[in-house]
């Protein structure tokens, strides 16, 4: 079957960074998205990696080893307003998104 | 990035009564929409599948009758929820994309609450 494992809670102190791992088992591999969502909006694009290696996209980056079925999502310079949920998503062979559960990332003063 | 707009943001409904909730892409062609639910505090839930003058393909344990799409054009998808019941209350979202690209784009989401 096909699988996204990401924790489903995390917690982290405004101005620290904080690293959001995803790990996945799919049927084909055609990319990896993160997205953010903030309760009850819908989920806005944050990253995009095909690629092995590291995205960086201002105080956000995105990690993927396909040979690993591994991603991070990295959060720098943390603030309020990042608490949200982070939700990684793999492209199978179908082109069909296969979604993780989402991580909860609570920040705190 | 392109938009899409989903139309409610949100509805109350009797119970018994159909809602219908539109999704629009607004300045690209949307060949395959999808449609997802999502209830609090979990990960979003891939309902169906609709590609431009098709019928959609249903995920397991969703029912078509239940939960009707139309995708007649390439702007235009609508989800109908028939006889809502209080069950059906859930945060529901579209997304499109075109032929050809990767990503998909969401709308707004609509809350529905069937009273």
């Amino acid at each position: 079957g096909q699988n996204i494992d990401q924790p489903t809670e995390m917690t982290a102190t405004e101005g620290a960074i904080v690293q959001i791992n995803c790990t996945y088992q799919t049927s084909g591999f055609n990319g990896l998205f993160w997205y953010q969502q903030h309760a009850g909006e819908a989920p806005t694009f944050l990253s995009y990696n095909v690629l092995d290696g590291l995205e960086e996209k201002g105080r956000f980056s995105s990690f993927l080893s396909r040979s690993k079925g591994y991603s991070y999502l990295l959060l720098k310079e943390l603030q309020m307003k990042d608490s949200a949920s982070y939700l990684c998503a793999v492209v199978d062979s179908n082109y069909q998104l296969i979604w993780g559960a989402g991580t909860k990332l609570i920040i705190k003063p | 990035g392109a938009v899409v707009s989903q139309h409610p943001s949100w509805v109350i409904c009797k119970s018994g009564t159909s809602v219908k909730i539109e999704c629009r892409s607004l300045d690209f062609q949307a060949t395959t929409m999808f449609w997802y639910r999502q209830f609090p505090k979990q990960s979003l839930m891939l309902m169906a599948t609709s590609n431009e003058g098709s019928k959609a393909t249903y995920e397991q344990g969703v029912e078509k009758d239940k939960f009707l799409i139309n995708h007649a054009s390439l702007t235009l998808s609508t989800l109908t929820v028939t006889s809502a019941h209080p069950e059906d209350s859930s945060f529901y979202i579209c997304s499109a994309k075109d032929r050809g690209d990767t990503e998909a784009f969401f709308g707004q989401g609509t809350r529905l609450t069937v009273v």
